[in-house]
């Protein structure tokens, strides 16, 4: 069984410059994370999809932050226009949950390092 | 909210010496708990978690953690470590329907 798949796996960047991640997750799982993460910390949430709808953006820049999952599978992310501060991995992970308990674990793609210059 | 706190940025053990790297959580409900390793340039990987039950979870890699409701901790263990143990442990804890919340991560270095 794949895991969860992440394009592109590295990116470089000048600031004021747009950029896009996209992923997809295990084949079935019903929910989708963004998260970022810097360097030697833990993973911070960005958005939080169960199926198409995001059920948590609140930690989402939305000034420049933008996420799709249109069709409740695959899913983009996006910065426009990005910062020296953005410099971090985005990391997207999936799980499969049930309505009535959260005891699933997730399972995490490799990342996308992004460099702004 | 949820939180999770992880004491220790880093951690060092002789190679064959016990382990532990510390956890401590808040939550409202019942908490999921769950540790995950990141090794140097890959992914989380998930490791074990706590639902109900024992409170004595045993994972991948010879790991295992212990719940401990009244200190609300879930320390991480391993009985001998090994220099390939070497990574980024972050816990996570998660109720019912809510969001994962990872902790900061501790740094394990395991010495030869």
């Amino acid at each position: 069984e794949a895991g969860v798949v992440q394009s592109p796996r590295y990116k470089i960047i000048e600031k004021k410059q747009p950029v896009a991640f996209w992923c997809n997750p295990i084949s079935g799982h019903n929910t989708l994370y963004w998260y970022l993460q810097n360097l030697g910390q833990g993973p911070e949430l960005l958005i939080r999809y169960e199926n198409e709808e995001a059920v948590d953006d609140s930690q989402l820049p939305k000034d420049r932050f933008s996420a799709e999952r249109l069709k409740g599978v695959d899913s983009t992310l996006k910065i426009q226009p990005a910062e020296l501060g953005d410099s971090a991995v985005y990391l997207c992970a999936s799980s499969l949950d049930r309505v009535t308990s959260g005891d699933n674990e997730q399972f995490f793609g490799p990342g996308t390092r992004l460099t702004v210059l | 909210a949820q939180s999770v706190a992880q004491p220790e940025d880093q951690v060092n053990v002789a190679e064959g010496n016990p382990l532990t790297v510390k956890c401590t959580y808040s939550v409202s409900g019942n908490p999921y708990l769950f540790w995950y390793v990141q090794y140097p340039n890959r992914g989380l990987q998930f490791l074990l978690k706590y639902i109900t039950g024992d409170n004595l979870v045993k994972g991948s890699y010879g790991f295992e953690a212990e719940f401990n409701k009244s200190q609300t901790s879930f320390h991480l263990k391993k009985p001998s470590a090994l220099v390939s143990d070497s990574a980024l442990y972050c816990c996570a804890v998660r109720d019912d329907g809510q969001n994962f919340v990872f902790g900061p991560g501790t740094r394990l270095s395991v010495l030869p």
